[in-house]
């Protein structure tokens, strides 16, 4: 079963920040939390990852709470082209390959 | 070349074909994934190859067998499908099969049987 849960779907206008929120409180202290996002009709794309500390690269940044029970992705201008499916995910227990859970359709409006 | 590709983009077939997906990097990865995507649900792993040995088998039926013959190829033959195994079959790599290793994914084949 998918460690992580989120919002089944969001809205955010073209331009303005979009952030994505994700539960995940029953990871451990040595998981990763994962993001990748998935445009219509393609693979999923990785987008970040991330520990304890928050990341940045050129798509977005990722902030994890201090409990690590939860993180926020952050998209700081979106446009068009960021709508899309967004997963987070952790590994699983048994394999350590990741289990996606259902992901956050985000929707970016003119 | 930082791409999976991933052949034919779209596959019908009937319950009594024979059919095969086949998937190619060329970056030196030494981990290949298969997943299936049904439609609005997120991918689920078939299959792992780790260094062109088979890793992991998430029970997956007999009649979708893996194939790795060398480390840029990675095949899915297909026999005796259901109208049920329809959905978009992904391919990924890795550099290594660790799970903080990042994913790269190939744009998927669809497949429809009928």
């Amino acid at each position: 079963d998918a460690k992580t849960t989120q919002p089944t779907s969001m809205d955010c206008a073209e331009g303005r920040a979009a952030n994505l929120p994700c539960n995940h409180s029953t990871i451990s202290g040595n998981e990763y939390v994962y993001w990748y996002r998935q445009i219509h009709s393609q693979g999923p794309q990785y987008i970040i990852h991330g520990l304890k500390n928050n990341e940045t690269n050129e798509m977005a940044s990722l902030i994890i709470t201090e409990d690590r029970k939860s993180s926020t992705l952050i998209l700081p201008h979106a446009t068009l082209r960021d709508t899309a499916v967004y997963y987070c995910i952790a590994p699983s227990d048994s394999n350590y390959q990741l289990i996606w859970g259902a992901g956050t359709k985000l929707i970016i409006k003119p | 070349d930082t791409e999976v590709t991933q052949t034919p983009k779209h596959l019908v077939m009937g319950m009594t074909n024979k059919k095969s997906l086949k998937c190619e990097q060329h970056m030196g990865h030494r981990a290949m994934y298969w997943y299936k995507q049904k439609a609005k649900k997120p991918p689920e792993l078939m299959f792992v190859y780790s260094y062109e040995k088979l890793s992991i088998n998430e029970s997956v039926p007999s009649r979708f067998s893996p194939e790795c013959p060398n480390s840029s190829l990675l095949n899915l033959h297909l026999h005796a499908l259901q109208p049920e195994d329809s959905a978009l079959y992904l391919c990924a790599s890795s550099p290594g099969q660790g799970f903080s290793e990042k994913l790269f994914f190939g744009s998927g084949t669809q497949l429809s049987v009928l």
